[in-house]
């Protein structure tokens, strides 16, 4: 059972958006930094947004970041056909000491 | 480019130790700015972080599993490696390597399965 909260699914049609939210507590993303991954079947996680809102070269500007209180939340726009994919929120939670995902959300397009 | 290559045996036995090691390249593993991280993610399932070792050896792991993992550093070869003992089939998942940089992981090994059966 993760500290962190995320929908199991969200679905669009393409062309549309989506919108992910990632909650948790005072002692994860309320103190530290978020960090989104993208997972497409079968292939390596991702990194999509860090520090809440940054975007690693090479990610393209569909995809944005952002983080209010102990949520955070990942916006995907122009969602492309055949494109379905697992997301994760990350945080450090300071009274775990350790690092925490998000259960993953599966991005449905319709 | 920085890489990272996971290796160790695909199969483990019920309550022996699963022994994985992360070999680095394109980059120095001796850089404090970074640490490095082993996470997993058994089939069907997400992501679950294991620990951190940093190049000093200083260690921060999963309280779900901190009694089980031990995770050292080897700056001369450029690799980190992970133990956890006394496992069992809820362990059975693909490990990642991964470079981590304040709480996020930038660059990811391709994973190794690990199956743990008799």
């Amino acid at each position: 059972q993760s500290v962190l909260t995320q929908p199991p699914s969200v679905s669009a049609a393409p062309g549309q958006r989506v919108t992910i939210s990632c909650s948790g507590s005072s002692s994860n993303i309320g103190n530290n930094y978020v960090s989104w991954y993208q997972q497409l079947p079968g292939t390596v996680p991702k990194l999509l947004i860090y520090d809440n809102n940054k975007r690693p070269s090479g990610i393209p500007d569909r995809f944005s970041g952002s983080k209010s209180g102990t949520s955070a939340t990942l916006d995907i726009t122009g969602l492309q056909t055949g494109v379905e994919a697992e997301y994760y929120c990350g945080t450090w939670d300071g009274s775990l000491n350790a690092f925490v995902f998000g259960p993953g959300t599966k991005v449905i397009v319709l | 480019q920085v890489q990272l290559q996971e290796s160790g045996p695909g199969l483990v036995k019920p309550s022996q130790t699963l022994s994985l090691t992360c070999t680095v390249s394109g980059g120095s593993i001796s850089r404090s700015t970074y640490f490095w991280s082993w996470i997993r993610q058994p089939a069907g399932k997400g992501l679950e972080w294991i620990g951190r070792i940093y190049d000093s050896g200083s260690t921060n792991y999963n309280p779900s599993l901190e009694s089980r993992v031990t995770m050292s550093v080897d700056t001369s070869k450029n690799q980190f490696s992970l133990k956890l003992k006394s496992v069992t089939a809820a362990d059975t998942a693909v490990y990642y390597c991964a470079r981590g940089r304040r709480p996020m992981f930038d660059y990811w090994g391709q994973g190794t399965p690990v199956t743990v059966s008799s």
